[in-house]
């Protein structure tokens, strides 16, 4: 069974753009979640989604948003980037939600100038 | 909220010797992973274990939920076990995300 893919690996934007990042769960995975890794705040959760809904949600300002899709299939958006958001970007999938193991994909790398 | 405490923050081994790894919590859980970070970012999921014992190859880990702590052996180390090793919790209190401690950098000299 495939793992959890995300697209694209790399990325790199300047200030004021706005970015997507897509995350693909594994086959059979209703559950999406996304999380941001900085160096100086480590890794922090951004929200969850679980058929089409999003049912918790970090502590990240409005310009961070997600959504999925009816296929599971989720993706986030960035908008007016700025540098602090350069991060890892990764994706977790899980059976159903709560309490479930979670699987991450292998990220993706923002880089703001 | 829940706190994820990591210890020791960094450790040096030589190949072929043990170690443990420590992660304390400040609340009731439902769920607790080790995760190995690869040095291209993945992570990769160890264990499972929100209470319990398991263990898989030269690894184990024991939760031990009443007293809010887990504990991840490494035995017989390898370089390739080198990387930062994450504890993550989903607190009774906050479903549906995992709240990670800062992690364990582990180096494997040979």
């Amino acid at each position: 069974k495939a793992g959890v893919t995300q697209t694209p690996r790399y990325l790199i934007k300047t200030r004021g753009q706005q970015v997507t990042l897509s995350c693909s769960p594994i086959s059979g995975h209703r559950s999406v979640s996304w999380y941001q890794q900085t160096p100086g705040q480590g890794l922090q959760f951004l929200f969850e989604y679980f058929s089409e809904t999003q049912r918790n949600k970090g502590n990240f300002p409005g310009r961070f948003s997600g959504r999925q899709f009816s296929n599971s299939r989720s993706e986030m958006n960035v908008s007016t980037l700025e540098l602090g958001d350069s991060a890892l970007y990764l994706c977790a999938s899980s059976t159903w939600t709560g309490w479930a193991e979670q699987f991450f994909g292998p990220g993706t790398r923002l880089t703001v100038l | 909220g829940i706190q994820v405490e990591q210890s020791p923050p960094d450790l040096i081994l030589q190949e072929g010797a043990n170690s443990t790894l420590r992660c304390n919590f400040s609340d009731s859980v439902n769920n607790l992973q080790w995760f190995h970070q690869n040095p291209w970012g993945q992570l990769i999921n160890l264990f499972y274990i929100p209470s319990g014992t398991k263990q898989n190859g030269r690894l184990s880990a024991t939760t031990v939920a009443t007293e809010r702590y887990s504990l991840l052996y490494i035995s017989s180390s390898q370089t390739t076990d080198s990387g930062v090793y994450f504890c993550a919790v989903e607190g009774v209190d906050s479903s549906y995300k995992l709240i990670f401690g800062s992690g364990t950098r582990l180096l494997v000299r040979p």
